[in-house]
């Protein structure tokens, strides 16, 4: 079961916007609306940010935002705080019963 | 308050067997599927398995499929996870997490518990 495509890093300064994109295919990522976001700090579990491609669980910030076009998924942090700094992996369904994760992306606050 | 608490992990050598296991409370068990999801040192997740909250269907990764077994005992508020044949890249924090029943979300998650193979 091959990944979802994520990019291995990204960065900007506080108060800026990022947005970590998550590439899949007809299988997955473009053929539901089943994409998750998870938020993973070094040595914690990972915290679930998005849910459904654009829905924020209770109690996650509203500058955290969801969205998909076609086979690729995209979240946006907005107003980067330093405590925004850690992994992100996108997850997805696929065919047939499974669910497969993107390869994360190390987020840096410059 | 709800949770899932990983226990179980350890070393064990090529080949070896070992049992995982997944105690939830806060929440009612039989109406929520729980997912394995594991984590190779320095790498991203990678789901393992999960199984209907009835029991009825099980689903595993490609990479376990034929080694591990899941399953779940509600008497005790328990989910299982069955290892057989471990190979040394099966060496990983094990987490299990919540179905929040929103497309396949995991919306709680444990601590995780490592299991390491090596002779």
């Amino acid at each position: 079961q091959s990944a979802l495509t994520q990019p291995a890093s990204v960065s900007g300064s506080p108060g800026q916007s990022i947005t970590i994109s998550c590439t899949g295919t007809s299988s997955d990522v473009g053929g539901y609306n089943f994409v998750s976001w998870y938020q993973q700090h070094p040595g914690k579990a990972p915290k679930l940010m998005i849910n459904e491609v654009s829905n924020r669980p209770s109690g996650v910030s509203n500058r955290f935002s969801g969205s998909k076009s076609g086979n690729t998924a995209s979240l946006t942090i907005s107003g980067l705080q330093a405590e925004d700094e850690a992994d992100y992996y996108c997850s997805s369904y696929r065919n047939a019963g499974s669910v497969v994760f993107g390869g994360g992306t190390k987020l840096t606050v410059l | 308050q709800v949770q899932v608490v990983e226990s179980g992990g350890g070393v064990v050598q090529p080949g070896g067997s070992l049992t995982l296991s997944c105690a939830a409370s806060g929440f009612i068990f039989d109406s929520y599927v729980i997912h394995w999801v594991r984590q190779a040192p320095g790498k991203g997740l990678e789901w393992v398995a999960f199984m209907w909250s009835d029991g009825s269907q099980k689903f595993y990764g490609d990479s376990v499929k034929g080694r591990f077994t899941i399953s779940r005992d509600s008497s005790k508020n328990t989910l299982y996870l069955q290892m057989n044949s471990l190979r040394a890249d099966d060496t990983a924090i094990y987490y299990c997490a919540r179905d929040g029943q929103a497309g396949y979300d995991m919306d709680v998650w444990g601590q995780g518990t490592t299991v390491t193979v090596s002779s």
